[in-house]
């Protein structure tokens, strides 16, 4: 059974950083590109980040651009954001999240996700 | 960016049949992916590929997409249907993913 754990959460200041992390199990990690989804409290969902199998391909959303930087460890099958100059508005529940296949194509679909982490941006 | 539109909110009652549509610039020329999010829980696929079904999701949801609308069909409503649903896309030309924002299905 594949399951993702994310961890790493909490409560930080805002311009500060947090790193989260994802432990992926019950599939060969390194044959899958992997994403980070986030969804603010009450509202919809957004795709943060994504990387490929061997970290060759790499995409971020605008919104996080230049602060957020994503990597794997294929030896460790995990999966990390860390996170820098931290906003209010990155408050949100954080959902690593499985691709269908090894890169980051036009045919990148999400399955399955894990239960999320927390992440609270506030002074 | 690619902009994905949805309406907030549909309402069925049981037994009926529900559409959800996601509206893009020619979204008939992309691969669309929809996700059923229950209040306290993950996102779950239920279509991916316009209209292919993972296995264990019932026959009951069914997808279709053609010029600038896809369309997420649940036939004879059960009230456990009643959640969040979510289009998805992947926007080849900056490489990233794309949401709808989302629609809430109300069982009445």
């Amino acid at each position: 059974e594949v399951q993702l754990v994310e961890s790493g959460g909490g409560l930080v200041q805002p311009g500060r950083s947090l790193r989260l992390s994802c432990a992926a199990s019950g599939f060969t990690f390194d044959d899958y590109a992997m994403h980070w989804v986030r969804q603010a409290p009450g509202k919809g969902l957004e795709w943060v980040s994504g990387i490929s199998w061997n970290s060759g391909s790499i995409g971020y959303a605008d919104s996080v651009k230049g602060r957020f930087t994503i990597s794997r460890d294929n030896a460790k099958n995990s999966l990390y954001l860390q996170m820098n100059s931290l906003r209010a508005e990155d408050t949100a529940l954080y959902y690593c999240a499985k691709d269908i296949g090894p890169s980051l194509s036009q045919d990148n679909w999400f399955d399955p996700w894990g239960q999320g982490t927390l992440v609270t941006v506030s002074s | 960016s690619y902009v994905l539109t949805q309406p907030p909110s549909v309402s069925v009652a049981p037994g009926k049949t529900a559409r959800i549509t996601c509206g893009g610039n020619n979204i008939g020329s992309k691969s669309v992916h929809w996700y059923q999010q229950k209040p306290g829980q993950a996102p779950v696929l239920v279509i991916y590929y316009d209209s292919d079904r993972p296995s264990g999701i019932p026959e009951r949801f069914s997808g279709s997409n053609s010029g600038n609308t896809a369309t997420l069909t649940i036939s004879r409503v059960e009230a456990g249907d009643e959640a969040d649903y979510y289009c998805q896309v992947w926007d080849s030309s900056s490489d990233s993913g794309v949401f709808g924002g989302g629609t809430k299905l109300t069982v009445l």
